[in-house]
């Protein structure tokens, strides 16, 4: 079935760098798109959304761009700091459904100090 | 500000056991989400509701239940539990928008484990 998927598991990045997570999504209905972050033991937290009538959206420090042409998200979030590790997903909400959010599978992201 | 509270955060419970998770959303959300997440897996949607009515269905097994309360709580019901029903579940609540979709706010997550 549509599926919405992250193109790498892991990144590592030096602390001051910017960091970019990218994320595939199949579904070309989809028209809501959530980023997630998620820290060990803890549960998912909102970061950013975008809606399919957009193809920026900014926040405090990440961005989010989407690029509809090849379904393809990015998150990048800039100066990444130690409390920026964490595993991130994207995520997308099935035009059919409000409520039903389909996770993609997550980007672990180390930050050294 | 109030945030989603679980209970309990942690379970543990034999097979063929069952096992009653807890949601309180935050305060005037009127929507409840479950989600189940396996061990470096994904989270994936269970079921949700909206004014003490099913709203939306998932991959939520015929063994499980939910229902949300007058108090918007919500109780996950499981029973005939299953190794493989080790894992996370969180539960998420917004105030549902008209129209659009709503910005999901997760707990900390109940983690089950099944001996």
């Amino acid at each position: 079935g549509e599926s919405v998927g992250l193109h790498l598991p892991t990144l590592s990045v030096q602390e001051g760098d910017n960091s970019i997570i990218n994320c595939a999504y199949s579904n070309s209905a989809s028209d809501y798109f959530i980023w997630y972050k998620q820290e060990s033991g803890k549960g998912p937290q909102f970061i950013i959304d975008i809606r399919s009538n957009m193809d920026k959206r900014q926040g405090q420090r990440v961005t989010v761009l989407l690029n509809k042409t090849v379904k393809h998200l990015s998150l990048q979030i800039a100066a990444t700091q130690p409390g920026d590790s964490a595993v991130y997903f994207c995520a997308e909400n099935e035009g059919t459904s409000y409520d039903k959010v389909i996770f993609g599978p997550g980007t672990s992201l180390s930050v050294i100090p | 500000a109030a945030g989603v509270i679980q209970s309990p955060r942690h379970l543990i419970k034999e097979k063929r056991e069952t096992a009653t998770l807890k949601c309180y959303p935050i305060p005037r959300h009127d929507t409840v989400y479950w989600y189940q997440q396996g061990p470096g897996q994904d989270p994936q949607f269970l079921i949700s509701f909206y004014e003490k009515m099913q709203s939306d269905k998932g991959s939520i097994p015929d063994r499980f239940s939910a229902q949300q309360f007058s108090d918007y709580h919500s109780e996950l019901n499981m029973s005939s539990l299953e190794l493989g029903d080790s894992a996370l579940y969180f539960c998420a609540s917004s105030s549902r928008l008209v129209g659009r979709p709503d910005t999901q706010y997760f707990g900390p997550g109940t983690r089950l484990t099944v001996l």
